[in-house]
């Protein structure tokens, strides 16, 4: 099994919808992300994670909010989507230190008309 | 504003050629260094980390540092159809959130 899984894997939705994007690993990791890839823009962080009560705004938190259910759960809503918000979203994990690589899961891909 | 800039490409080597990619940054403080590679639609994927000044070898992947120069490199030697990807290159925050800032890629492409 993946150890950072992603749902939905793809999702398309209207203008003002409400949309929940899950994450769960099973790496036993402490840290979790939530990044967006637009192309030719990279990837953006939008929130991180350091445990399940301490949660922190990105470099582009807004029209974003985020949920730590647990250490391996962390969720990411858009309350109202709109079209500039559709790209690739990664959830990513790591352990705690100077040192450590992060881990990616597969990536939802959401289309918001 | 932390800065990790790439030559975005395209990059086209032919197959058993050697692949040189760049990746400079702005924070002089950085301490750790990596390499991811993503393929088209797919997720980012570590392939090599450094930390320290020279060169780093894993197989047909070499990671290069200079932080005086604040310049990271990866060569990839023999390069093959399938290293065709995007390569990213990240570098951490030295603040207390470690987080890793990532340049926006180098597309490969590795001719037959």
């Amino acid at each position: 099994d993946a150890d950072v899984t992603q749902t939905p894997r793809n999702r398309i939705t209207k203008t003002g919808k409400r949309i929940m994007l899950e994450c769960s690993q099973t790496k036993g990791h402490d840290r979790m992300y939530w990044y967006r890839q637009d192309p030719g823009l990279g990837l953006r962080l939008i929130y991180y994670s350091f445990d399940v009560k301490d949660i922190n705004k990105g470099e582009i938190s807004d029209g974003y909010s985020v949920s730590r259910q647990a250490q391996a759960k962390f969720s990411l809503s858009l309350e109202s989507a709109i079209p500039n918000q559709t790209a690739l979203y990664f959830c990513a994990t790591s352990g705690a230190g100077l040192y450590n690589e992060q881990f990616f899961g597969p990536g939802t891909r959401l289309t918001v008309l | 504003q932390k800065e990790v800039e790439q030559n975005s490409g395209p990059l086209s080597v032919p197959e058993g050629a050697i692949a040189s990619l760049n990746c400079t940054y702005s924070d002089r403080g950085s301490q750790s260094f990596f390499w991811y590679r993503q393929y088209s639609g797919k997720s980012p994927e570590l392939i090599m980390f450094i930390y320290s000044n020279g060169d780093k070898e894993d197989g047909r992947f070499t990671a290069q540092l200079n932080k005086a120069s604040q310049y990271v490199s990866l060569l990839i030697r023999d390069s093959q159809p399938s290293d065709s990807a995007t390569y990213l290159c990240a570098v951490n925050d030295q603040t207390g959130a470690n987080n890793l800032f990532f340049g926006t890629g180098t597309r490969l492409t590795v001719i037959p």
